[in-house]
């Protein structure tokens, strides 16, 4: 069975500073990981997937996660952050080879100006 | 490339109704999927399609939820009849490749009262 926990259910930086999103999955197989952001009333974008290839994974909106073996972990970070970041982010890990999805609970991510 | 479609957006319904939710998949995409979002938690599978045929309905509360996907196109999911704790966010997704990601439509909302 796989799993994911996403620590800290909410979090909140200013505007220009580093956004660091916490997250660590179970898995017995090889997993595939992804972020995927949710904007109020919208469906899931995906942000960034680690499908084996590259542990560091550049994704859209300058975001990238860091896939970590040894600590089972897939963290979601950006430098800077900017007012249009604000919103629900989900990690989620699948079996390669299957798309079908476990998600984390979700962290809201709020931007202080 | 259109993407994955759901209607309605929005619903309420009063308890022991029933409710039917529409979706259509990003053309030439086998994999369906019926995910249920409760409010401040990740979305859960509810259901997964290949083509018209059910791959894993494991979590579906099969006394009250009922899916098909008829012709491996459009999918509809009902609840009869729907309880108070069947208020939530429904997400169909599609995908074409199972080593890719899948789509998400922009969900339904569903209260009911």
């Amino acid at each position: 069975a796989q799993s994911v926990t996403q620590l800290g259910s909410h979090v909140s930086v200013s505007e220009g500073a580093l956004v660091l999103l916490r997250c660590n999955y179970s898995s017995s197989v090889p997993p595939y990981l992804f972020w995927y952001v949710q904007y109020p009333n919208q469906g899931l974008q995906l942000l960034l997937k680690y499908t084996s290839a590259a542990t560091l994974v550049k994704g859209i909106n300058g975001f990238e996660a860091e896939f970590k073996k040894s600590e089972t972990s897939f963290h979601l970070t950006k430098p800077s952050a900017h007012m249009s970041d604000a919103a629900e982010y989900f990690c989620a890990v699948s079996e390669a080879g299957n798309e079908k999805l476990t998600f984390g609970t979700g962290t809201r991510l709020t931007i202080i100006p | 490339e259109a993407g994955v479609a759901q209607s309605p957006r929005y619903k309420i319904i009063e308890k022991r109704q029933s409710v039917a939710f529409w979706c259509n998949p990003i053309s030439g995409h086998a994999t369906l999927y019926w995910y249920q979002q409760i409010l401040g938690q990740g979305p859960k599978l509810l259901i997964q399609f290949q083509n018209n045929g059910v791959v894993d309905d494991s979590q579906l509360p099969k006394d009250r939820f009922s899916a098909e996907r008829l012709k491996g196109v459009d999918s509809t999911l009902k609840i009869q009849p729907a309880k108070l704790e069947d208020s939530a966010v429904y997400l169909c997704a599609s995908g074409g490749d199972p080593n890719t990601e899948a789509f998400f439509g922009q969900g339904t909302r569903l209260t009911v009262v």
